[in-house]
């Protein structure tokens, strides 16, 4: 089976700290695209990164960088210089066959 | 406002009931995706459209459930004689053909259904 597992149901982080977010996966595929999608309480969920698996140089966004170990089937997510406005549900996903399979995602709560 | 709409945005119904679902995408998306998410699960998928062609159903989509894309452009998700395990957020994406095989799916902020 195809899964994405995401061992940390939620996390806290003082404000202007940093956080890794855990997740792996269990793919077939030789090549395929890891992301990180990011849903706001009552917004709509947003593309936050993405990392191509044959790609070994890890991809960032400004704050948001990854630790992809491919033979590992790891892909962290990192956030530096937490803000409160980075409080979501974090999926970890991946694509097969045209669509996205998601993990069961962590709730990030940012202390001020 | 461009983004994926999402109507209606609440629905309580009773046991039994049949209850539609419209999704409007991005105007120049051709694939449209609907998945199911249920408290503390992350979305599931549900079926996906290129243009106007249903391409894929999950398993999870019973008899019950029809989707479709009439002229490739808004959907309607349709669930006949609802149960309660089919409360949950029905949550539509599009996007263009090339950004979904890279996982740039464009999300609105989904229907909540809640069978009572």
């Amino acid at each position: 089976a195809q899964t994405v597992t995401q061992s940390q149901p939620e996390m806290s982080v003082q404000e202007a700290e940093t956080v890794t977010l855990s997740c792996t996966y269990d793919t077939s595929e030789s090549d395929y695209y890891l992301f990180w999608y990011k849903q706001p309480p009552s917004r709509q969920m947003i593309l936050v990164i993405r990392q191509e698996a044959y790609k070994q140089q890890n991809a960032t966004e400004n704050r948001f960088s990854v630790n992809f170990q491919k033979a590992a089937k790891s892909f962290s997510l990192k956030i530096s210089d937490s803000q409160l406005g980075d409080a979501a549900m974090y999926f970890c996903a991946y694509n097969r066959d045209d669509k996205i399979i998601f993990g069961k995602g962590t709730r990030l709560h940012i202390l001020p | 406002d461009t983004g994926v709409s999402q109507n209606p945005r609440h629905k309580i119904t009773k046991r039994g009931q049949n209850v539609t679902f419209r999704c409007d995408p991005i105007s120049e998306h051709n694939r449209l995706y609907w998945y199911r998410q249920t408290l503390g699960q992350g979305p599931e998928f549900l079926t996906y459209f290129q243009n106007e062609a249903q391409l894929e159903k999950s398993r999870l989509l019973s008899d019950r459930f029809s989707a479709e894309r009439p002229k490739g452009s808004f959907s309607t998700l349709e669930i006949q004689r609802t149960e309660q395990g089919d409360s949950a957020m029905y949550l539509c994406a599009s996007s263009i053909t090339v950004s979904a095989n890279t996982g740039e799916l464009f999300f609105g902020e989904g229907s909540r259904l809640t069978v009572l």
